[in-house]
């Protein structure tokens, strides 16, 4: 059963609107969580991540909401570019195993 | 550029040869993982290693044999795979294997079973 789930494999947005991706989790003792993306034929790279006992975290064009009693967490693109086209993996970990676990990725294209 | 290299970038292997994946990084890490994609699915992690030690083998068939010769590279041995082991084969380092401690990801090896 997936602990980490990214219910959208695909989301197309204008450019130079809000894009929105959204993660959803089960997994109660999860207390840190980071946004990846990944460009074809390129490793995932590292976007932004939030920790547990925070709500927001923002880094430029992009922000990250956690809600914890939702089990849900967003991340927010604005104003969105093409160069943003790309999928988008959230993870999450915990602080007994170190792992990460993945979702299965939301693939965003920004239209110009 | 992450600083993390992976070689080869493709491989086709048939499920009688023997292969190596080779991932090499440059960032000082004590951490290193291998990591499976397959199509649709969310990435799965196979080892990891810290300070040179395995320290998590998530139940990964022993058709893979990891070796880590020292913090800077690390390898997957391949021995009579299945093609349903074709995937893409991510390998990444953390500075530590701690919390808060982001993975960086190298390019991948494409892997191709026939």
């Amino acid at each position: 059963d997936q602990q980490v789930k990214q219910n959208s494999p695909s989301l197309s947005v204008q450019e130079g609107r809000i894009s929105i991706l959204n993660c959803d989790y089960t997994n109660s003792m999860f207390d840190y969580f980071l946004w990846y993306k990944k460009y074809p034929a390129e490793g995932p790279t590292f976007l932004i991540s939030i920790s547990s006992i925070k709500d927001k975290n923002e880094d430029g064009r992009f922000t990250v909401f956690l809600n914890k009693s939702a089990k849900h967490l967003s991340l927010h693109i604005v104003p969105s570019q093409p160069g943003d086209s790309a999928v988008y993996f959230c993870a999450a970990s915990d602080a007994g195993t170190y792992k990460y676990i993945f979702g299965t990725g939301t693939r965003l294209k920004v239209l110009a | 550029e992450t600083g993390v290299t992976q070689t080869p970038r493709h491989l086709v292997m048939g499920m009688t040869n023997k292969k190596s994946l080779k991932c090499e990084q440059h960032l000082g890490h004590n951490a290193m993982y291998w990591y499976k994609q397959s199509a649709k699915k969310p990435l799965e992690l196979m080892f990891v290693y810290s300070l040179e030690e395995r320290v998590e083998n998530n139940s990964v068939p022993s058709r893979f044999s990891p070796e880590c010769p020292n913090s800077s590279h690390l390898f997957l041995h391949l021995h009579t795979l299945q093609p349903e082991d074709s995937a893409l084969y991510l390998c990444a380092s953390s500075r530590e294997r701690a919390l808060y401690n982001e993975q960086f990801f190298g390019p991948g090896t494409r892997l191709t079973v026939l």
